[in-house]
């Protein structure tokens, strides 16, 4: 158990909808991480959050977003769901924003029907 | 831009036989290098690091030294068991750009019995 949790584990929902995915980092951890992991993309970076604030982007759709709350839980919003965003969505945290290890949660799988 | 190769899976093994997957990398700067694991179902989990040139990492009976010179990365275990069997992953670290990792494709390791 890495201690970063994430919430729901499986969703399931229908094009053109909108869903929130989850992320509490562990214990005394500062950054958060948004990773997407589907067959064609493979692993792919989508974006970082420090302290509350967006410090880097990858690619990452603009029918995403994501943000960072006081308490330092992340949500990640995606929008007018395709099929292609199909695929299993990872959060990482690590303690600050530079070469520390991060840390994955179990994930969330998205399936868009 | 930075970028991880790895070999293509899938690697099968007998139990107790020698494991070798290869990873190399291109990368400005000096990424530290990362070895993370999935197991059917579930999700990453670091199984070892390394920072600098030279450096070795392992844990579990598993090695991979940090190769500045030849850029790689290459995962090692003396004596697989059934409980490897796993899809293992290479990664770095783009530092220069918040602390993102940057993933190959991953190698499917099957051990049979």
């Amino acid at each position: 158990d890495s201690g970063v949790t994430q919430t729901p584990k499986h969703l399931i929902t229908a094009t053109g909808q909108r869903v929130t995915l989850r992320c509490s980092p562990r214990s005394g951890d500062l950054s958060v991480y948004w990773y997407q992991q589907s067959l064609d993309q493979g692993l792919q970076f989508l974006i970082q959050y420090y302290n509350g604030e967006e410090r880097a982007k990858g690619n990452i759709l603009e029918r995403f977003s994501a943000q960072q709350f006081p308490d330092l839980h992340s949500e990640l919003n995606l929008s007018s769901l395709e099929l292609g965003d199909s695929a299993l969505y990872f959060c990482a945290s690590s303690v600050g924003s530079g070469r520390e290890t991060q840390y994955f949660g179990p994930g969330t799988r998205l399936l868009v029907l | 831009g930075n970028s991880v190769t790895q070999m293509e899976g899938p690697v099968t093994l007998s139990e107790e036989a020698f494991l070798t997957i290869n990873c190399t990398y291109t990368a400005t700067g000096y990424p530290s290098l990362f070895w993370y694991v999935q197991y059917p179902g579930e999700g990453l989990q670091l199984l070892l690091k390394a920072t600098k040139a030279d450096d070795k990492g392992s844990n579990k009976g598993f090695e991979a030294t940090y190769r500045k010179e030849t850029t790689s990365f290459h995962l090692e275990k003396g004596s697989v068991q059934v409980s490897d069997s796993a899809v293992y992953f290479c990664a770095l670290s783009d530092w220069e750009y918040g602390n993102k990792l940057v993933f190959g494709a991953g190698t499917i390791l099957r051990v049979k019995s």
